[in-house]
């Protein structure tokens, strides 16, 4: 069956260091990936987007980086700051054309200052 | 506020009960979507409309659950006779279809307790 993965243990890092984010996937071959970060009690916001045929984004201190085999998605945030606690999700979206996003679990950043 | 709207954002409700949540999505969006989510996991797709055709439904979805979209404009979701496995978070997505590649836009959901 199709199963996304992200690490379930909550991530904790300094200010200023890189967070990555890791998901994976399997019994899937979507044709987007898309991150959204999730604030308590909130709906998740929209962060970026990643094609099957493009291997990295960035936006701002934001990267993604799609290895469709490895069917994994590394996600970093550079220079990072107590604001960008969060819980982060990843989202795959099949070639049908219908938007359905399949999410991961999510994983939560902790940034301590 | 132009976003996606939803009511209410709290509902506590006995086993039983029917329920009715609304989502009211950015205007100009064809797309609306219902994902819910419970707690240390990720929103789980439930149904997908299209202007007003409901195009796709998730097996997650038993027939206590029924959703309309008419006129394409805002959305209500219902659950009959709620049980208390029902309890989570409803998310509403909106979204245009053929613009920037189908990100969605959320609204802060209902959280729904069957007590």
């Amino acid at each position: 069956s199709q199963k996304i993965e992200q690490n379930s243990e909550a991530l904790n890092i300094q200010e200023g260091k890189t967070a990555t984010l890791t998901c994976n996937y399997t019994n899937y071959s979507p044709a987007y990936l898309q991150w959204y970060r999730q604030d308590p009690g909130r709906g998740p916001v929209f962060l970026l987007l990643i094609r099957e045929n493009e291997k990295e984004k960035r936006k701002e201190r934001l990267k993604v980086t799609f290895d469709t085999t490895l069917k994994q998605s590394l996600f970093h945030i550079t220079a990072s700051q107590p604001a960008d606690s969060a819980t982060y999700l990843c989202a795959l979206e099949g070639s049908s054309n219908t938007g359905k996003l399949i999410f991961g679990q999510g994983t939560t950043l902790q940034v301590k200052p | 506020d132009t976003g996606v709207s939803q009511n209410p954002r709290h509902k506590i409700t006995k086993r039983g009960q029917n329920v009715t949540f609304r989502c009211d999505p950015i205007s100009e969006h064809n797309r609306l979507y219902w994902y819910r989510q419970t707690l240390g996991q990720g929103p789980e797709f439930l149904t997908y409309f299209q202007n007003e055709a409901q195009l796709e439904k998730s097996r997650l979805l038993s027939d206590r659950f029924s959703a309309e979209r008419p006129k394409g404009s805002f959305s209500t979701l219902e659950i009959q006779r709620t049980e208390q496995g029902d309890s989570a978070m409803y998310l509403c997505a909106s979204s245009i279809s053929g613009g920037a590649r189908d990100e969605q836009f959320f609204g802060p959901g209902t959280r729904l307790t069957v007590l």
